[in-house]
């Protein structure tokens, strides 16, 4: 059985950091690019980035090119999301998915608010 | 960026209903599209991908169509578990952009 699992709500003040992290199981780790992506209430899906947990290589939305790291733990199966300098406009439901053409296998999502 | 739009935004329907939404790119993506389907509180599922393949495990009365610019994605026969909010992704070019959404609902 494939499982993306994610790591739970967070809360945040503005300016702060937030980690995501998405750990795997029931396939190769190292076959698929994994892609966050986020969802604010009543907005569209906002793709954020993917990275190839073979290579580390990443791409970035020019949105959040300057303030996202994707990184990973090949030897934990789990890929992580972190953005930083917080605004209360990223306040959303951050997903992984996993992908080599599109996304096929999504994590349950990760809430995050941002409140001071 | 390449902008999907979607139409239409909301749909009522009764079940057994044909249902059609449609996608359309800004610019031309050749078959680089998926649709998925997204309950409230749950994660998106694929439905079809590559434009026009079925997902393993979807139902057949989902069916997607489509190339370039235009795409639609066809429910032969709505079911009572087919109402929810629909999404098509392209995934040509980065970064990958979404449609806005179809919230298909019982009439």
């Amino acid at each position: 059985q494939v499982h993306l699992v994610q790591s739970g709500a967070e809360v945040k003040q503005p300016g702060a950091s937030v980690q995501v992290s998405c750990q795997t199981s029931g396939f190769t780790f190292t076959s698929y690019h994994f892609h966050w992506v986020r969802q604010a209430p009543g907005e569209r899906f906002e793709w954020m980035g993917r990275i190839n947990p073979n290579t580390g290589d990443t791409n970035y939305a020019q949105k959040f090119q300057d303030r996202v790291n994707m990184t990973r733990d090949k030897s934990m199966k789990t890929a992580f999301m972190e953005l930083s300098r917080l605004t209360s406009d990223d306040a959303a439901v951050y997903y992984c998915a996993r992908g080599r053409v599109s996304m096929d296998v999504w994590g349950q999502g990760t809430p995050v608010s941002v409140s001071s | 960026d390449i902008q999907m739009t979607q139409s239409p935004s909301s749909l009522s329907a009764s079940v057994r209903d044909r249902v059609i939404i449609t996608c359309r790119a800004s610019q031309g993506i050749r078959d680089d599209l998926a649709w998925y389907q997204q309950k409230p509180g749950k994660a998106p599922k694929r439905l079809i991908y590559d434009a026009s393949s079925l997902q393993s495990g979807v139902p057949s009365r989902f069916s997607g169509s489509g190339s370039g610019t235009e795409f639609t994605l066809t429910i032969s026969s709505l079911e009572p578990e087919d109402f929810a909010t629909y999404y098509c992704l392209q995934h040509n070019t980065y970064p990958w952009t979404f449609g806005q959404g179809t919230r298909v609902d019982i009439k």
